[in-house]
């Protein structure tokens, strides 16, 4: 079935860094552009960053620009984001989303996979 | 503070109408019909009830309908049924620059 699996979540100090993984199974991965959203415990949903289906385009929230990356290997239907410098306000559940709808409809989502930032 | 301003609460009996307002400005909603809609109920992913401002994905209720005018866009669910109850996010394109806008979300209880 149509599935995002995100793993690579835990406990990191600040200024340290982190990788997410979203493996993606049961549609063709390599046809649409891919996100990272987050939310804060007890807060609402932010977008992080976005990537086009073939890794051609890339955009970032203007909180993360600079110390995270996204990338993806189509050959592996994996999404990354690479995390550096983490903040404590970095805080969150961390979700990848497809966009096989167009842009901002996020119609398939990830079970989620926390990253906690303290010291 | 979010870019797309949602009320913090609404609420209803079984069986009534809501309408879940979501505002922004003219250079995100006002300026494309990219205007999506998530359901998340406690511990979930969120679930995308809306698209391209009324459009509703395969497999969700036409309880749920979508509008927008000017800068503002709104979720109606009509016919509420307990299992409505959860929050509720709107979320527009908002140009290369900024790209992607949540609102800060509706709580929405059944009563």
């Amino acid at each position: 079935q149509v599935q995002l699996v995100e793993s690579g979540g835990g406990v990191v100090q600040p200024g340290r860094s982190l990788r997410l993984s979203c493996a993606a199974s049961g549609f063709t991965f390599s046809s649409y552009g891919m996100h990272w959203v987050r939310q804060a415990p007890g807060k609402g949903l932010e977008w992080v960053a976005v990537i086009w289906y073939d890794g051609s385009n890339k955009y970032y929230a203007d909180s993360v620009k600079g110390r995270f990356t996204i990338s993806r290997d189509n050959s592996k239907n994996t999404l990354y984001l690479q995390m550096n410098s983490l903040r404590a306000e970095d805080t969150a559940v961390y979700y990848c989303a497809s966009s096989s709808l167009g842009i901002g409809a996020f119609d398939i989502w990830g079970q989620g996979t926390m990253v906690t930032v303290s010291s | 503070q979010s870019a797309l301003t949602q009320p913090a609460s609404v609420s209803g009996s079984p069986g009534q109408s809501i309408t879940i307002s979501c505002t922004g400005t003219s250079s995100d909603v006002g300026s494309y019909n990219l205007v999506s809609w998530y359901q998340q109920h406690p511990g979930k992913a969120p679930k995308l009830m809306i698209y391209e401002v009324s459009k509703r994905p395969s497999g969700v209720s036409n309880r749920f309908s979508g509008s927008k005018s000017g800068n503002t866009a709104s979720l109606t669910i009509s016919g509420l049924q307990a299992e409505d109850e959860a929050d509720y996010y709107c979320c527009s394109y908002a140009g290369s620059s900024t790209y992607v806008v949540f609102g800060g979300g509706t709580k929405l209880t059944v009563l």
